[in-house]
């Protein structure tokens, strides 16, 4: 497809199990970005990749999240042990080359709902 | 701080009548970077407009127009002639440089309604 592609798109998990929530890049884009957004909320910055080195995890609220994207393309967002309050929008969004302040493309999102 | 307020949580219109979704942002940046995206019911967010803080002549595109006012820290959004599919929420952002990434700092978003 032409755009950033996430999934799944829905995903319910039960309290305390692994996530595992997949976006597929355009072609080619260098910058990778993970936003997380609550219901009701704009997106929340988690992390930043530039190719397969991430370069900024500062926005993870915990070490239960953790990212990767071992080959400069599709990357994967894993949340261990999920809480009630890790329920919300993951959305995914890239960029072709260095993310220079230029708008950054976005995918559908995956929404977490943890019960 | 930086950070952006957009102090309209939610706005019902009726089709044709114009609109304005306000922006106030915050910044310690002498050059900064300024974006409005619409995210319909489907989810994805849609890239709308980049401003940079050197250029404050206000954009015109079709029936959207960006006013920028760098002396009230503003960048205000106005739909003439709304239309239905006008309807999602909208979000200005700012670009925060900081710990190795150039990341999008959004507001709470506006919810605009355009009723028939």
């Amino acid at each position: 497809g032409a755009g950033v592609s996430q999934s799944p798109r829905y995903k319910v998990a039960k309290r305390g199990q692994d996530v595992a929530l997949r976006c597929d890049p355009i072609s080619g884009h260098v910058s990778l970005f993970w936003y997380q957004q609550a219901l009701g909320q704009g997106p929340e910055f988690l992390t930043y990749f530039q190719n397969e080195a991430q370069l900024d995890k500062s926005g993870l609220p915990s070490d239960r999240f953790f990212a990767e994207r071992p080959e400069g393309s599709v990357s994967t967002l894993k949340i261990q042990r999920t809480q009630q309050e890790d329920s919300a929008v993951y959305l995914c969004a890239t960029f072709p080359g260095l993310a220079r302040r230029n708008e950054q493309y976005f995918g559908p999102g995956t929404r977490l709902t943890v019960t | 701080a930086q950070k952006v307020t957009q102090a309209q949580t939610e706005i019902s219109v009726v089709e044709k009548e114009d609109v304005t979704l306000d922006c106030v942002y915050e910044t310690r940046d002498t050059t900064y970077y300024l974006f409005w995206y619409k995210q319909p019911p489907s989810g994805e967010l849609v890239f709308l407009i980049r401003r940079n803080s050197f250029d404050e002549q206000n954009e015109i595109s079709g029936r959207y127009s960006w006013n920028f006012q760098k002396s009230t820290s503003s960048f205000n959004f106005t739909i003439t002639a709304s239309q239905v599919v006008d309807s999602a929420v909208y979000f200005c952002a700012l670009i925060l440089t900081q710990g190795g990434s150039e990341k999008l700092v959004f507001g709470k978003g506006t919810k605009l309604t355009v009723n028939p």
